[in-house]
Protein backbone atom coordinates (compact mmCIF):
# COMPACT_ATOMS: atom_id res chain seq x y z
CA UNK A 1 0.00 0.00 0.00
CA UNK A 2 1.45 3.15 -1.13
CA UNK A 3 1.94 5.80 1.45
CA UNK A 4 1.50 9.83 1.83
CA UNK A 5 2.58 11.40 -0.68
CA UNK A 6 3.41 15.29 -1.01
CA UNK A 7 3.97 17.15 -4.24
CA UNK A 8 6.45 18.68 -4.44
CA UNK A 9 9.07 17.87 -1.96
CA UNK A 10 11.23 21.10 -2.33
CA UNK A 11 9.74 24.53 -3.92
CA UNK A 12 11.36 28.32 -4.19
CA UNK A 13 9.14 31.61 -3.90
CA UNK A 14 9.58 34.92 -3.32
CA UNK A 15 7.55 36.98 -0.82
CA UNK A 16 4.39 38.02 -1.68
CA UNK A 17 3.83 35.06 -3.98
CA UNK A 18 1.09 32.35 -3.23
CA UNK A 19 2.04 28.65 -3.42
CA UNK A 20 -0.29 25.55 -3.21
CA UNK A 21 0.81 22.10 -1.93
CA UNK A 22 -0.63 18.43 -2.37
CA UNK A 23 -1.35 15.48 -0.58
CA UNK A 24 -2.45 12.34 -1.23
CA UNK A 25 -3.30 10.30 1.40
CA UNK A 26 -3.03 6.36 1.90
CA UNK A 27 -5.69 4.74 0.01
CA UNK A 28 -8.98 4.62 1.87
CA UNK A 29 -7.80 7.29 3.91
CA UNK A 30 -10.20 9.88 5.09
CA UNK A 31 -8.50 12.17 7.27
CA UNK A 32 -6.26 14.69 5.81
CA UNK A 33 -4.05 16.67 8.31
CA UNK A 34 -1.37 19.56 7.96
CA UNK A 35 1.67 20.45 9.76
CA UNK A 36 4.03 23.68 9.60
CA UNK A 37 7.82 22.64 11.01
CA UNK A 38 10.51 25.29 11.28
CA UNK A 39 13.31 25.48 13.73
CA UNK A 40 12.01 27.74 16.35
CA UNK A 41 8.24 26.70 17.00
CA UNK A 42 8.79 23.08 15.65
CA UNK A 43 5.80 21.08 14.83
CA UNK A 44 2.56 23.06 14.74
CA UNK A 45 -0.84 21.47 13.52
CA UNK A 46 -2.26 24.04 10.50
CA UNK A 47 -5.70 22.10 9.85
CA UNK A 48 -7.58 18.64 9.48
CA UNK A 49 -9.98 17.91 6.84
CA UNK A 50 -12.36 14.58 6.73
CA UNK A 51 -14.96 14.15 4.15
CA UNK A 52 -14.27 17.48 1.98
CA UNK A 53 -15.12 19.47 5.60
CA UNK A 54 -12.17 21.21 8.05
CA UNK A 55 -12.70 19.71 11.27
CA UNK A 56 -9.72 21.33 13.07
CA UNK A 57 -8.02 24.39 12.76
CA UNK A 58 -4.96 25.75 14.49
CA UNK A 59 -3.83 28.82 15.20
CA UNK A 60 -2.86 30.65 11.79
CA UNK A 61 -3.70 33.63 9.85
CA UNK A 62 -5.73 33.28 7.21
CA UNK A 63 -3.58 33.41 4.71
CA UNK A 64 -3.36 29.45 5.34
CA UNK A 65 -6.12 27.85 3.87
CA UNK A 66 -6.45 23.91 2.25
CA UNK A 67 -9.23 22.21 0.89
CA UNK A 68 -10.10 18.13 0.37
CA UNK A 69 -11.41 16.87 -2.63
CA UNK A 70 -14.11 13.76 -2.82
CA UNK A 71 -11.47 11.33 -3.44
CA UNK A 72 -9.86 13.00 -0.12
CA UNK A 73 -6.69 14.37 -1.54
CA UNK A 74 -5.71 17.97 -0.13
CA UNK A 75 -4.14 20.58 -0.87
CA UNK A 76 -3.43 23.90 1.48
CA UNK A 77 -2.18 27.12 0.20
CA UNK A 78 -0.31 30.11 1.55
CA UNK A 79 -1.02 33.25 0.24
CA UNK A 80 1.17 36.51 0.16
CA UNK A 81 3.81 34.46 1.41
CA UNK A 82 6.16 35.81 3.81
CA UNK A 83 9.83 34.90 4.93
CA UNK A 84 8.59 33.18 8.22
CA UNK A 85 6.69 31.32 6.19
CA UNK A 86 9.39 29.00 4.95
CA UNK A 87 8.91 25.71 6.38
CA UNK A 88 8.69 21.99 6.32
CA UNK A 89 4.74 21.07 5.30
CA UNK A 90 3.93 18.11 6.24
CA UNK A 91 0.75 16.06 5.68
CA UNK A 92 -0.61 13.58 7.59
CA UNK A 93 -3.86 10.78 6.98
CA UNK A 94 -5.97 8.70 8.77
CA UNK A 95 -8.86 6.13 8.30
CA UNK A 96 -11.09 8.17 9.62
CA UNK A 97 -12.23 11.02 11.91
CA UNK A 98 -11.95 9.83 15.21
CA UNK A 99 -9.98 5.91 15.56
CA UNK A 100 -9.11 3.13 18.25
CA UNK A 101 -5.37 4.09 17.88
CA UNK A 102 -4.98 7.90 16.74
CA UNK A 103 -2.30 6.34 14.67
CA UNK A 104 -1.30 8.90 12.10
CA UNK A 105 0.61 8.58 8.91
CA UNK A 106 3.23 11.14 7.85
CA UNK A 107 4.52 12.11 4.44
CA UNK A 108 7.97 13.13 3.85
CA UNK A 109 6.96 16.88 3.64
CA UNK A 110 6.93 19.93 1.47
CA UNK A 111 10.44 22.26 2.15
CA UNK A 112 9.48 25.28 1.01
CA UNK A 113 11.71 28.33 1.00
CA UNK A 114 10.68 31.73 1.01
CA UNK A 115 13.29 34.42 -0.87
CA UNK B 1 -4.39 17.60 25.73
CA UNK B 2 -2.29 17.35 28.67
CA UNK B 3 1.38 18.94 28.60
CA UNK B 4 4.28 16.95 28.42
CA UNK B 5 8.17 17.54 29.29
CA UNK B 6 10.91 15.74 27.88
CA UNK B 7 14.56 15.94 28.34
CA UNK B 8 16.20 17.57 24.81
CA UNK B 9 18.80 15.21 24.14
CA UNK B 10 20.32 11.91 25.24
CA UNK B 11 23.19 9.55 23.96
CA UNK B 12 22.90 5.84 24.01
CA UNK B 13 25.22 3.40 22.64
CA UNK B 14 24.38 0.99 19.82
CA UNK B 15 23.60 -1.78 21.05
CA UNK B 16 22.05 -1.10 24.40
CA UNK B 17 18.49 -0.30 25.42
CA UNK B 18 17.65 3.49 25.13
CA UNK B 19 15.00 4.44 28.04
CA UNK B 20 13.27 8.18 27.03
CA UNK B 21 11.32 9.38 30.05
CA UNK B 22 8.62 11.80 29.58
CA UNK B 23 6.78 13.67 32.33
CA UNK B 24 2.96 13.95 31.93
CA UNK B 25 1.84 14.76 35.79
CA UNK B 26 -1.84 16.56 34.55
CA UNK B 27 -2.77 13.52 31.80
CA UNK B 28 -6.66 13.09 31.89
CA UNK B 29 -8.57 9.80 32.54
CA UNK B 30 -9.05 9.30 29.14
CA UNK B 31 -6.03 10.77 27.57
CA UNK B 32 -3.59 8.15 26.17
CA UNK B 33 0.83 8.76 26.14
CA UNK B 34 1.80 8.22 22.03
CA UNK B 35 5.21 8.10 20.95
CA UNK B 36 6.02 9.33 17.59
CA UNK B 37 9.74 9.79 16.24
CA UNK B 38 11.06 11.90 13.37
CA UNK B 39 14.28 10.98 11.54
CA UNK B 40 15.78 13.88 10.20
CA UNK B 41 13.84 15.36 7.29
CA UNK B 42 11.47 12.82 7.28
CA UNK B 43 7.93 12.97 8.51
CA UNK B 44 6.97 11.89 12.14
CA UNK B 45 6.26 7.91 12.30
CA UNK B 46 3.96 6.17 15.38
CA UNK B 47 6.05 4.32 17.64
CA UNK B 48 3.39 3.19 20.53
CA UNK B 49 1.16 4.37 22.57
CA UNK B 50 -0.37 3.41 25.72
CA UNK B 51 -3.77 3.89 28.34
CA UNK B 52 -2.48 2.32 31.51
CA UNK B 53 -0.85 -0.85 30.90
CA UNK B 54 2.11 -1.55 29.57
CA UNK B 55 2.91 -2.07 25.54
CA UNK B 56 5.19 -3.40 23.53
CA UNK B 57 5.84 -3.98 19.86
CA UNK B 58 8.08 -5.09 17.40
CA UNK B 59 9.75 -1.44 17.52
CA UNK B 60 9.42 -0.44 21.39
CA UNK B 61 8.21 -0.88 24.77
CA UNK B 62 6.15 2.00 26.60
CA UNK B 63 6.02 1.66 30.26
CA UNK B 64 3.59 3.93 32.53
CA UNK B 65 3.83 4.20 36.12
CA UNK B 66 0.92 3.38 38.32
CA UNK B 67 -0.16 7.11 38.72
CA UNK B 68 -0.26 7.89 35.04
CA UNK B 69 2.45 10.55 35.70
CA UNK B 70 5.27 9.63 33.72
CA UNK B 71 6.17 7.18 30.90
CA UNK B 72 9.25 5.65 29.34
CA UNK B 73 9.94 4.64 25.96
CA UNK B 74 12.23 1.72 26.01
CA UNK B 75 14.28 0.61 22.59
CA UNK B 76 15.54 -2.41 23.37
CA UNK B 77 18.47 -2.74 21.31
CA UNK B 78 19.27 0.55 19.98
CA UNK B 79 20.47 0.96 16.49
CA UNK B 80 22.45 3.85 14.40
CA UNK B 81 19.29 4.28 12.45
CA UNK B 82 17.28 5.07 15.99
CA UNK B 83 18.89 8.49 16.04
CA UNK B 84 15.83 10.84 15.89
CA UNK B 85 13.48 13.33 17.58
CA UNK B 86 10.99 11.15 20.03
CA UNK B 87 7.97 13.37 20.70
CA UNK B 88 5.78 12.17 23.49
CA UNK B 89 2.32 13.38 22.98
CA UNK B 90 -0.85 13.15 25.31
CA UNK B 91 -4.10 13.44 23.68
CA UNK B 92 -7.71 11.62 23.55
CA UNK B 93 -7.72 8.53 21.62
CA UNK B 94 -11.19 9.04 20.04
CA UNK B 95 -11.28 12.75 19.31
CA UNK B 96 -9.56 15.28 17.18
CA UNK B 97 -7.50 12.29 15.42
CA UNK B 98 -5.80 14.32 13.03
CA UNK B 99 -4.61 17.14 15.64
CA UNK B 100 -1.62 16.24 17.50
CA UNK B 101 0.04 18.64 19.58
CA UNK B 102 4.04 18.22 19.44
CA UNK B 103 6.39 19.41 22.03
CA UNK B 104 10.45 19.96 21.71
CA UNK B 105 11.08 15.94 22.06
CA UNK B 106 14.26 14.36 23.17
CA UNK B 107 17.25 14.09 20.34
CA UNK B 108 18.31 10.61 20.55
CA UNK B 109 22.04 10.24 19.25
CA UNK B 110 23.04 6.54 19.09
CA UNK B 111 26.88 6.54 18.76
CA UNK B 112 28.93 3.51 17.60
Amino acid sequence: KAGVTQTPRYLIKTRGQQVTLSCSPISGHRSVSWYQQTPGQGLQFLFEYFSETQRNKGNFPGRFSGRQFSNSRSEMNVSTLELGDSALYLCASSPRLATDTGELFFGEGSRLTVL
Amino acid sequence: DAKTTQPPSMDCAEGRAANLPCNHSTISGNEYVYWYRQIHSQGPQYIIHGLKNNETNEMASLIITEDRKSSTLILPHATLRDTAVYYCIVRVSSSNTGKLIFGQGTTLQVKP
